[in-house]
């Protein structure tokens, strides 16, 4: 019953193009999303978030959409560089509640 | 200058064993989480500490015990470790309060299990 999907294991972009990553969620009762970014053998770090009353947050190269008739929201980074190459988390808060979903993660590669 | 330190990093141990992982953050928060992160990559939330008490516990065995004493640390005891506890452990914390406030994490204990 996973909760918030990520169904791209791994996304390549060329560096300098856009990167856009997807999150699929099936909870009415999330109501705070958030984006991780990981590096091997590191903790996720914190990179984004977007409460679902908007469907815009933007950070400068970072930009998440929001969709909630969709239940579905992208990362878009723009550019993108070689050190944006890292496994991208999308997670989700339970309102009330400080517990957060995650989904799996996106293998994001930035090419020269 | 470590936010969110854990110890050990790696942990290669017998099944059957006992065993700690620590975590300490110097960051001020309040509450304190234990992640899960298996095989197929997804992180899950088992243990979250608010000032020293116990405010989720997801129905993780009872083998796993999480203990604070105080609000800058959470440590976790495995007792009678098996297989299926192979993974990496993920100690976060964060500041409570009515907006999501971002966890911070450390940087994980991979405990392997022979």
């Amino acid at each position: 019953d996973q909760q918030v999907k990520q169904n791209s294991p791994s996304l390549s972009v060329q560096e300098g193009r856009i990167s856009i990553l997807n999150c699929d969620y099936t909870n009415s009762m999330f109501d705070y999303f958030l984006w991780y970014k990981k590096y091997p053998a590191e903790g996720p770090t914190f990179l984004i978030s977007i409460s679902s009353i908007k469907d815009k947050n933007e950070d400068g190269r970072f930009t998440v959409f929001l969709n909630k008739s969709a239940k579905h929201l992208s990362l878009h980074i723009v550019p993108s560089q070689p050190g944006d190459s890292a496994v991208y988390f999308c997670a989700a808060r339970i309102q009330g509640a400080q517990k957060l979903v995650f989904g799996q993660g996106t293998r994001l590669t930035i090419n020269p | 200058d470590t936010a969110v330190s854990q110890t050990p990093k790696y942990l290669v141990t017998q099944m059957g064993n006992d065993k700690s992982i620590k975590c300490e953050q110097n960051l001020g928060h309040d509450t304190m989480y234990w992640y899960k992160q298996d095989s197929k990559k997804f992180l899950k939330i088992m243990f979250s500490y608010n000032n020293k008490e116990l405010i989720i516990n997801e129905t993780v065995p009872n083998r796993f015990s999480p203990k604070s004493p105080d609000k800058a640390h959470l440590n976790l005891h495995i007792n009678s470790l098996e297989l299926g506890d192979s993974a990496v452990y993920f100690c976060a914390s964060s500041q409570a309060g009515g907006a999501a406030q971002p966890q911070h994490f450390g940087d994980g204990t991979r405990l392997s299990i022979l």
